[in-house]
């Protein structure tokens, strides 16, 4: 079965500090995306940021960043100099099997102190 | 509108009854993705659209649930005698059909069945 872990249910962080998020994935695909989703109390699920498998480059994004490591099929996500509107649940996403079924982690919940 | 609009925001209803939760997608977008989220998990797939087509169905928890696609636009979840358990939040997501294409998401219905 193709899964997307996330191993760690809550994190927290000080402002202005660092903090990664991590991700695992299973697949059988050579070419494939991956996302991370935040979606703050509002509920409104919002595209953090988005890595194309086949580019050994990791996608960056403003204060956030990714480690793509393929072999080990892992997907972290890094914020850096974290602010209190980060505070979310974080979710790491994978379209399954080639297809546009997007498939989630169950979510990591970011807790930035003051 | 701009975004993906879901309606109602909140509906609760009475065990045993059947309930509509509707979704308006962005215009042109020809994927169409339903998930439900229970109270601090991850997001379930519940069913896609790639048109009016669903060719996955399997995430679908019963055959008390259905959903259907109309004109290419607006799908409506359809709950026949609800129960307790479908108590969830209900996510709609389009995106264009492109495996690497961001999903934009509602924010949701709130189902409470009493």
């Amino acid at each position: 079965a193709q899964t997307v872990t996330q191993s760690q249910p809550e994190m927290s962080v000080q402002e202005a500090e660092t903090v990664t998020l991590s991700c695992t994935y299973d697949t059988s695909e050579s070419d494939y995306y991956l996302f991370w989703y935040k979606q703050p109390p509002s509920r409104q699920m919002i595209l953090v940021i988005r890595q194309e498998a086949y580019k050994q480059q990791n996608a960056t994004e403003n204060r956030f960043s990714v480690n793509f490591q393929k072999a080990a099929k892992s997907f972290s996500l890094k914020i850096s100099d974290s602010q209190l509107g980060d505070a979310a649940m974080y979710f790491c996403a994978y379209p399954q099997g080639g297809s546009e079924k997007l498939v989630f982690g169950k979510g990591t919940k970011l807790t930035v102190n003051p | 509108g701009a975004g993906v609009s879901q309606s109602p925001s909140n509906k609760v209803t009475e065990k045993g009854k059947d309930v509509e939760l509707r979704c308006d997608p962005i215009s042109g977008h020809t994927a169409l993705y339903w998930y439900r989220q229970s109270l601090g998990q991850g997001l379930e797939f519940l069913i896609y659209f790639q048109g009016n087509s669903a060719p996955d169905k399997s995430g679908l928890p019963s055959d008390r649930f259905s959903a259907e696609r109309t004109g290419g636009s607006v799908s409506t979840l359809t709950i026949q005698r609800t129960q307790q358990e479908d108590s969830a939040v209900y996510l709609c997501a389009s995106s264009f059909w492109d495996p690497g294409t961001e999903a934009f998401f509602g924010q949701g219905t709130r189902l409470t069945v009493v």
